[in-house]
């Protein structure tokens, strides 16, 4: 089986411009997560979606980051306009449900924002 | 608030030696908890689990972790390091969200 598929995997952008994160979810998997890794800040929660509802997004830094599941399949992150300070790791991961079983990451999506 | 501390940022043992990696947690119920690892460059893989029941747990690569309700507590330990077991290691806690601790870095010394 396909596991959490992430992408871009790396992605380099200049400060002011949008940047786009997708994910889609291990298939029968109804609860999706945002996380970003930063050496400074560890992992944080940025928002998770219950069968493609937002359930808490206390975690989105800036409303300048916004996040959409328009369906179970699939997911994206957006930032519009990026900073340098949004160079993190980016980290989709899916469950089975809101209360059951692990958390499955992607690989992650790197992005350096110049 | 939920919390999840992980007191080691960095830790050291040689091949062979015995490991115990900390973690304490705050929350208003029990609840699910995790230890997962990470390579460098890549996602985090689960290693173990504790939903209920039996609180010692086993996972993969020869780890166990033990649930001390008293002590708001999920160690993770492994008898014997390899060195292959060098990388980094979270504790996981939440039903609904999952929050994860700061990590601790593990280097095997030959």
């Amino acid at each position: 089986d396909a596991g959490v598929i992430q992408s871009p995997r790396h992605e380099v952008t200049e400060m002011g411009q949008e940047v786009t994160l997708r994910c889609k979810p291990i298939s029968g998997h109804n609860s999706l997560f945002w996380y970003r890794q930063t050496m400074m800040r560890g992992l944080e929660l940025l928002i998770y979606f219950n069968n493609n509802v937002p359930i808490d997004d206390s975690g989105m830094p800036e409303d300048r980051f916004s996040a959409k599941m328009p369906n179970a399949s699939f997911s994206t992150l957006k930032i519009q306009p990026s900073e340098p300070r949004d160079s993190a790791v980016y980290f989709c991961a899916s469950r089975v449900d809101l209360n059951t079983g692990e958390l499955f990451f992607g690989e992650g999506s790197r992005l350096t924002v110049l | 608030a939920q919390s999840v501390t992980q007191p080691d940022i960095h830790i050291t043992v040689s091949e062979g030696a015995s490991l115990e990696l900390r973690c304490n947690y705050s929350y208003g119920a029990t609840p699910y908890l995790f230890w997962y690892v990470q390579s460098p460059g890549q996602g985090l893989q689960l290693l173990l689990k504790y939903f209920s029941g039996d609180t010692l747990v086993q996972g993969i690569k020869g780890f166990e972790a033990e649930f001390k309700r008293s002590q708001s507590s999920f160690n993770l330990r492994k008898p014997s390091v390899h060195w292959s077991d060098a990388a980094e290691y979270f504790c996981a806690v939440g039903n609904n969200d999952m929050r994860f601790g700061a990590g601790t870095r593990l280097t095997v010394k030959p």
